[in-house]
């Protein structure tokens, strides 16, 4: 199972981009990377996931380096409700099969500031 | 659209009584449904996973006797806990998978969306 390394915490003034890294130095070929959130006492929060590209969308970006071995997870403009443990989990088992699961290990409390 | 819900959202219970959590997909059909469980400032463990129609596939550790998972739909999934104790307190949280069938061209990936959360009591 590829396995992830996140900071432990990290903090952001309010209004300026986060950058969360996350390693995955063991990660396969057919992995994919995902990103989640989870606000205190709430479900995790699905953000953003991607294989070798990097990906946008409408909460944050991800920019996965080309050895895919590391990414990042960008939020351009961080506010208080951003405040959360985020998760970079790689999803392992058989590509297609019914084992394919997400792991979580425990991720970083990102912390926003007014 | 992608909504998981999970009812109750509270439930206290006392010792020796079974509690069933359901775990629902709103608006997709989820042929697989996945069970964690949240500790105080710890995080998500993947309890079993269970594909409709089909028994659950329990986490080392996990007792498939104690929690009984039911996925009767594509739907919908139930977690009976069954004669619980204090130390089955806990957040519990499913989760469905929308799958992507695979392509020429890419690796297949899955939307996996949670539910709210289920804080159990047991007193």
């Amino acid at each position: 199972d590829a396995k992830t390394t996140q900071p432990t915490s990290m903090d952001c003034a309010e209004g300026r981009a986060a950058n969360l890294p996350c390693n995955h130095s063991t990660i396969s070929g057919n992995e994919y990377v995902y990103w989640y959130r989870q606000i205190h006492s709430q479900g995790p929060q699905y953000i953003i996931h991607g294989l070798k590209n990097n990906e946008t969308n409408e909460m944050a970006s991800l920019i996965i380096t080309e050895d895919r071995k590391s990414s990042t997870l960008i939020l351009p403009h961080a506010t208080l409700r951003d405040t959360a443990v985020y998760y970079c989990i790689v999803g392992h088992g058989e590509s297609g099969g019914s084992n394919y699961k997400l792991t979580f290990g425990k991720g970083t409390l990102l912390t926003v500031n007014p | 659209g992608a909504v998981v819900s999970q009812h109750p959202s509270r439930v206290i219970c006392k010792s020796g009584t079974s509690v069933k959590i359901e775990c629902r997909s709103l608006d997709f059909q989820a042929t697989t449904m996945f069970w964690y469980r949240q500790f105080p400032k710890q995080s998500l463990m993947l309890m079993a996973t269970s594909n409709e129609g089909s028994k659950a596939t329990y986490e080392q550790g996990v007792e498939k006797d104690k929690f009984l998972i039911n996925h009767a739909s594509l739907t919908l999934s139930t977690l009976t806990v069954t004669s619980a104790h204090p130390e089955d307190s806990s957040f519990y949280i499913c989760s469905a998978r929308r799958g992507r069938l695979p392509s020429l061209r890419l690796t297949q990936y899955y939307e996996q969306y949670f539910g709210p959360g289920t804080r159990l009591t047991v007193t």
